[in-house]
């Protein structure tokens, strides 16, 4: 079975400062996606970023980006340029993907990440 | 608009009434999923399907049954409620071969007592 770790319960930032989310993840699969989602206070999951595995360029989206260690399975999330619109919970999740098949996500539990104005 | 749609968004009910919360999406996805969302847990998940009439265990499957009968449909029914219960569920599709990304409703919000 997959777990997911984040380590960092509650983070707290200012305005226009970078920050880091860390995750680290345990798995015997070799062909399997990692995402970050962000939840803001509307409770809506939105996707910020995915990374498959099997790629070894770091993904990014605008001010998001990734820091993808296959061999160490962490997979930390950069944030530059912080916003007030960050304040969100922001989650860590794995899914394995193999035989054209869909599989579940596996979760962290979350970061709370505050952006102080 | 592409689109997860649950229902209801809130519910309050009592131990041991029978509910269904609904799970729409207008993508022609073939894998849909259910979750729910505890402190501190994170999201785990209740029970899949990988297309009509195909279903399977999640991670927390008791208490809780599926159905699918159309493609669009993946209800969620709680048979006999009970304050352990009481989470916030999310619906989830997404197509079968893509790269992973899932779609997500709005959420439900749903209270035992």
């Amino acid at each position: 079975a997959q777990t997911v770790t984040q380590s960092q319960p509650e983070m707290s930032v200012q305005e226009a400062e970078t920050v880091t989310l860390s995750c680290t993840y345990d798995t015997s699969e070799s062909n399997y996606y990692l995402f970050w989602y962000k939840q803001p206070p509307s409770r809506q999951m939105i996707l910020v970023i995915r990374q498959e595995a099997y790629k070894q360029q770091n993904a990014t989206e605008n001010r998001f980006s990734v820091n993808f260690q296959k061999a160490a399975k962490s997979f930390s999330l950069k944030i530059s340029d912080s916003q007030l619109g960050d304040t969100a919970m922001y989650f860590c999740a794995f899914m394995t993907h193999s035989g054209g098949g869909a599989d579940g996500l596996t979760f962290g539990k979350g970061t709370h990440l505050i952006i102080q104005p | 608009e592409a689109q997860v749609t649950q229902n209801p968004r809130y519910l309050i009910t009592v131990t041991g009434k029978k509910l269904t919360v609904t799970c729409s999406q207008n993508m022609n996805h073939e894998y849909m999923s259910w979750y729910r969302q505890d402190p501190g847990l994170g999201l785990r998940q209740i029970y899949y399907s990988m297309n009509v009439e195909v279903t399977d265990k999640g991670d927390v499957p008791e208490g809780y049954k599926v159905s699918r009968k159309e493609k669009r449909n993946f209800p969620l029914i709680l048979e006999s409620p009970s304050p352990n219960q009481t989470s916030l569920y999310f619906c989830a599709s997404s197509l079968i071969g893509t790269r992973g990304e899932q779609y997500f409703g709005p959420g439900t919000r749903l209270t035992v007592t």
